[in-house]
């Protein structure tokens, strides 16, 4: 069974802490994508990955960056937290075949910022 | 310039057949239209992808008109297990990665 998985559920940290969100997958998947969500907004991507140590950026890099080391690993940075980054953080991957549309994601992460 | 349209929220009752429309203007020529649902406290689930006319699967059917500017996904004789939130995904003509903003669709027994 497919499976992408999100180091946490819930992450409270304070503004200006450094932040790292991880997500592994099993699938052996080419492509690596971190979102966040927000109320009204919909899914926003922030970066995605295409292969090891490959990234762009999405609609909204600004305030992130990324790491991709392995192939089944992509890390999301929050070099200096701030509040307005407080949201939901989704990681998703998908074949290179399928290209971005079958996505599979991983359960999220809340993130708040004080 | 709005990227994506999709209506806010829709309300059912068991047993109808759901129509969502996604509107997208500005679409890339070769990219396919995908649909995701999302339940409460999970990540969006792959539905149906498609490019033009019709696609049907076990789940539900995605009608794309010839000018590719909207997309309509069909949920046939729903069930309260379908209310969720159901999203469109596009890859825009500037090669952008978009999904809508999402219609919460609420079914009633």
């Amino acid at each position: 069974d497919v499976k992408v998985t999100q180091s946490s559920r819930y992450l409270v940290k304070r503004t200006g802490e450094k932040v790292f969100l991880e997500c592994v997958q099993d699938m052996d998947h080419e492509n690596m994508f971190w979102y966040r969500q927000d109320p009204g907004l919909g899914l926003r991507l922030i970066y995605f990955s295409y292969d090891v140590k490959m990234k762009e950026k999405g609609d909204i890099p600004e305030g992130y960056s990324v790491s991709r080391e392995k192939k089944e690993r992509f890390s999301l940075i929050l070099e200096s937290a701030s509040t307005n980054q407080t949201s939901m953080y989704l990681c998703a991957s998908s074949l290179v075949t399928g290209g971005f549309y079958e996505q599979y994601f991983g359960p999220g992460t809340r993130l708040t910022v004080t | 310039l709005a990227k994506t349209t999709q209506p806010i929220s829709m309300d059912s009752y068991e047993g109808q057949e759901v129509n969502i429309t996604c509107s997208h203007n500005n679409i890339a020529t070769n990219d396919y239209i995908t649909w995701y649902q999302q339940f409460p406290s999970q990540g969006p689930r792959f539905i149906i992808q498609g490019y033009k006319t019709k696609v049907t699967n076990e789940v539900a059917s995605l009608f794309i008109p010839a000018d590719r500017k909207s997309s309509t996904l069909s949920l046939p004789r729903v069930s309260l297990s379908d209310t969720a939130v159901y999203y469109c995904l596009v890859v825009l003509y500037t090669d952008k990665l978009i999904f809508g903003t999402g219609t919460r669709l609420q079914v009633f027994p």
